[in-house]
């Protein structure tokens, strides 16, 4: 268990309706990651963050923003939901060390519906 | 970006059998590291084994052992002795060796037959 939390876990919103998901971990790793998935397309990546106010794109990162003002934390953006962000959001974290070969460790999920 | 291709959306097996899931990618990298993920019905994503690029040895981990096959760039992992608790979708996915980005295939759907 690498101590990471969703919230919120389920979410119905409208078309154009800013959306907000965090994810909070407990143990301090500095890789942290989100993903949405979908059939047919599995996991992709969104945006990712490597430190407090560092992060990247990922390949499907259009319409989706990011901040990690905290390294426990971070929060992905919908400015303005569409239909086809309706997806499930995974976070995870990325345990770098000399023990293991820095596998993801992922959260429960979030299912975002767009109407 | 590297790809993996995982080219069965869908697999069965009988209970107490065995099944392989395939997995191929593509990398010009010498060094990674290759994954797969089991979620099942809960979404829960949870790592089932994983191999270094630079062992030779497959991994093995209780009834999952996997097939590597570093030129043919092939990652495929066999379930032994099948259980109805191993039905679920199966993610193959690769990392490099120094970079911090994963990549994951489409998933094979496993059912788990009685």
């Amino acid at each position: 268990d690498a101590g990471i939390t969703q919230s919120p876990r389920h979410k119905v919103t409208e078309t154009g309706t800013p959306v907000t998901l965090r994810c909070h971990q407990t143990e301090n790793h500095r890789y942290m990651y989100w993903y949405r998935q979908d059939p047919g397309h599995g996991l992709r990546l969104i945006h990712y963050s490597y430190g407090v106010k560092d992060t990247d794109k990922g390949e499907v990162s259009d319409g989706y923003s990011v901040s990690r003002s905290k390294t426990e934390d971070f929060l992905l953006t919908l400015e303005s939901a569409t239909s086809s962000q309706t997806s499930v959001y995974f976070c995870a974290i990325s345990v770098v060390g000399s023990v293991n070969t820095g596998e993801l460790f992922f959260g429960e999920g979030s299912r975002l519906t767009v109407l | 970006a590297q790809t993996v291709t995982q080219s069965q959306p869908e697999m069965s097996v009988q209970e107490a059998e065995t099944v392989t899931l395939s997995c191929t990618y593509d990398t010009s990298e010498s060094d990674y590291y290759l994954f797969w993920y089991k979620q099942p019905p809960s979404r829960q994503m949870i790592l089932v084994i994983r191999q270094e690029a630079y062992k030779q040895q497959n991994a093995t981990e209780n009834r999952f052992s996997v097939n590597f096959q570093k030129a043919a760039k092939s990652f495929s992992l066999k379930i032994s002795d099948s259980q109805l608790g191993d039905a679920a979708m199966y993610f193959c996915a690769y990392r490099s060796f120094t970079g911090n980005q994963f990549y994951f295939g489409t998933g094979t759907s496993l059912t788990v037959i009685p």
